[in-house]
Parts: C-alpha cells; sequence; structure tokens
C-alpha cells in the first residue's frame, strides 16, 4: 500500500526567502511522485514530477524536488519565495500500474508568504 | 492548452436526492479519475476509468456511487442518495496512456448537500 506524509500543515516564510515543503512516503514498489499546487478555488496543477532517471527534478515557477529513496523523501524546495507562491502544496505517490496508477495524496501544506 | 473542463461549479442538493457531476476530460486521453476532497481534509482517490470500465475502486466507492462515459467526451459521477457527509470538493482527472504522464486535473465541482 501506497502512503504520503507532508510534515508541516502550514509553513510560512518571508518573501526572498527559502521554501521548503517535507514529504516522505511509504511504497512498495518504485514509486512515482508528484507535487501538485491549489490556489484558491482553483484545481489542483502540477508543479513536477518524478518517474524515473535523474533523481533531482525540476518544475514550474522555479520549484524543485530530490527524491531520495533511502530517505523516502520527495522535499519540494524553491531558493526565494514570491508573493504568488501562497497556496497549499500536495505531494502525491502513484505506484503506476500496480495500482492503477491511483494517486495518493498527502494531507498538504499551506505556504503563506510575508512580505 | 487542453484542460479538463467540470460542471457545475457548485451543486447544492438535498440529502437522499441523486445528483450527476459531469466531466469532459482532455480529448486524447485515455484513463478518467474522481477524486474527492472533504472540507479541510486531503484529497482522496474515487474511481478509475479505463476502456469503458471500472479498473480501480476505493473503499469510499460503493454502491451509491456509480461512473459512465456516456459519449465520446463526458465522464460522470452519479451518487443515488446523496448523503450529509457526501458533502466535498470532486475532481475529475484524466491522463494519456502511460503512467509515467500526470494526470490533468478539472476545477472541480462543490457539491453540498443539505
Amino acid at each position: 500500500a501506497q502512503s504520503v506524509t507532508q510534515l508541516g500543515s502550514h509553513v510560512s516564510v518571508s518573501e526572498g526567502a527559502l521554501v521548503l515543503l517535507r514529504c516522505n512516503y511509504s511504497s512498495s514498489v518504485p514509486p512515482y511522485l508528484f507535487w501538485y499546487v491549489q490556489y484558491p478555488n482553483q484545481g489542483l496543477q502540477l508543479l513536477l514530477k518524478y518517474t524515473t532517471g535523474a533523481t533531482l527534478v525540476k518544475g514550474i515557477n522555479g520549484f524543485e524536488a530530490e527524491f531520495k529513496k533511502s530517505e523516502t523523501s520527495f522535499h519540494l524546495t524553491k531558493p526565494s519565495a514570491h508573493m504568488s507562491d501562497a497556496a497549499e502544496y500536495f505531494c502525491a505517490v502513484s505506484e503506476g500500474e500496480t495500482s492503477g496508477s491511483r494517486l495518493t495524496f498527502g494531507e498538504g501544506t499551506q505556504l503563506t508568504v510575508n512580505p | 492548452e487542453p484542460e479538463v473542463t467540470q460542471t457545475p461549479s457548485h451543486q447544492v442538493t438535498q440529502m437522499g436526492q441523486e445528483v450527476i457531476l459531469r466531466c469532459v476530460p482532455i480529448s486524447n486521453h485515455l484513463y478518467f479519475y474522481w477524486y474527492r476532497q472533504i472540507l479541510g481534509q486531503k484529497v482522496e482517490f474515487l474511481v478509475s476509468f479505463y476502456n469503458n470500465e471500472i479498473s480501480e475502486k476505493s473503499e469510499i466507492f460503493d454502491d451509491q456511487f456509480s461512473v459512465e462515459r456516456p459519449d465520446g467526451s463526458n465522464f460522470t459521477l452519479k451518487i443515488r442518495s446523496t448523503k450529509l457527509e457526501d458533502s466535498a470538493m470532486y475532481f475529475c482527472a484524466s491522463r494519456p496512456d502511460s503512467p509515467l504522464n500526470e494526470q490533468f486535473f478539472g476545477p472541480g465541482t462543490r457539491l453540498t448537500v443539505l
């Protein structure tokens, strides 16, 4: 069975500061990992994904994440926060075809960016 | 850019009534999904659909729920007799053939059961 844990339901940073959103996963097979962002009253938008290959993946809006198998982690980072980054962020795992590629989401992290 | 669309954006219904939530997936996608998000909780998988049949469903997806692809474009979720606890945001998603591809989500339908 697959699961995701996001540490910190709320993270607050200052504009220009480093953003670090934590995600740990559990999977019985090599996982596919995703970060989605949800702005108020909108759907889920993909930020980035890891499926195979390079473990450091870059996404939209300057975000990146590193897949660390030994730590079962896929933390999301951005060197310098912008006000427009304020949103809710969801980490998700899929076990590919072994589970019909259903996504299992974490609880979400609400990011606040202070001026 | 192609996108998943959902209608209505907000549906209010009385307990015990039937509701149908509609989705138009991206046209060349082959896999379709429904997820829900109860207010303040995480997004939960309901069902996946491929080749005109359910490929996987969660324990949430009981006999009160059904899905259908009535034509070449729409994908619907029906709740036969709504309960208060069905109040949630319902998201439709679709993806192309390979599981390496991400799922594309619609904007959601907020269902309120009174």
